[in-house]
């Protein structure tokens, strides 16, 4: 089975401009969730998707907005680029029969 | 909240050395516990899970045992190699949902 797949891997915006990150899973995996991870902040959860539903939602402002499609390809996007908002973007997904989560190879963010 | 301590990087060995990463952890309930792996660059790669009280996961060498009693989920492994060098990160998921804490993870050097 092919991993997940996420476009782009890497990525430079300016400060103020918005960005769309997208992420494809595991084929047969319903669950995608999205984390960021900074040298500061470690890993943090951004939110989860599953059957195009928001399930679950972390402490980030609400610049950081996500959905996902009938086909469980999931998008997440940033408004009014900060600085701070720098990062590698990583996404998810489960399978129905475990908690486990398994990883794409993350979108690079930098934000000038 | 739900949190995961694990000790602080970075260790340095030499090959064939025993490996130990310890790994505490606070939540609710009962939660499901990981070991993923980062290589530079990469996104994060399940090492190993553990989903109740007493069970053992194990992959390639590495092992780490669920204790309730302690809250622990420590990671070891006999003999390391050259290519184990990479940050390894604790992580739980709690009963309610798949929402990833993850600790701060702990970089392993293997020196020849």
């Amino acid at each position: 089975k092919a991993g997940v797949t996420q476009t782009p891997r890497y990525l430079i915006k300016t400060r103020g401009q918005q960005v769309t990150l997208s992420c494809s899973p595991i084929s047969g995996h319903r669950s995608v969730s999205w984390y960021q991870q900074t040298p500061g902040q470690g890993l943090q959860f951004l939110f989860e998707y599953f059957s195009e539903t928001q399930r679950n939602k972390g402490n980030f402002p609400g610049r950081f907005s996500g959905r996902q499609f009938s086909n469980s390809r999931s998008e997440m996007n940033v408004s009014t680029l900060e600085l701070g908002d720098s990062a590698l973007y990583l996404c998810a997904s489960s399978p129905a029969t475990g908690p486990e989560q398994y990883f794409g190879p993350g979108t690079r963010l930098t934000v000038t | 909240g739900d949190s995961v301590t694990q000790m602080e990087g970075p260790v340095t060995l030499s090959e064939e050395a025993f490996l130990t990463i310890n790994c505490t952890y606070t939540a609710t309930g009962y939660p499901s516990l990981f070991w993923y792996v980062q290589y530079p660059g990469e996104g994060l790669q399940l090492l190993l899970k553990a989903t109740k009280a007493d069970d053992k996961g194990s992959n390639k060498g590495f092992e780490a045992t669920y204790r309730k009693e302690t809250t622990s989920f420590h990671l070891e492994k006999g003999s390391v190699q050259v290519s184990d060098s990479a940050v390894y990160f604790c992580a739980l998921s709690a009963w309610y949902g798949n929402k990833l804490v993850f600790g701060a993870g702990t970089i392993l050097r293997v020196k020849s």
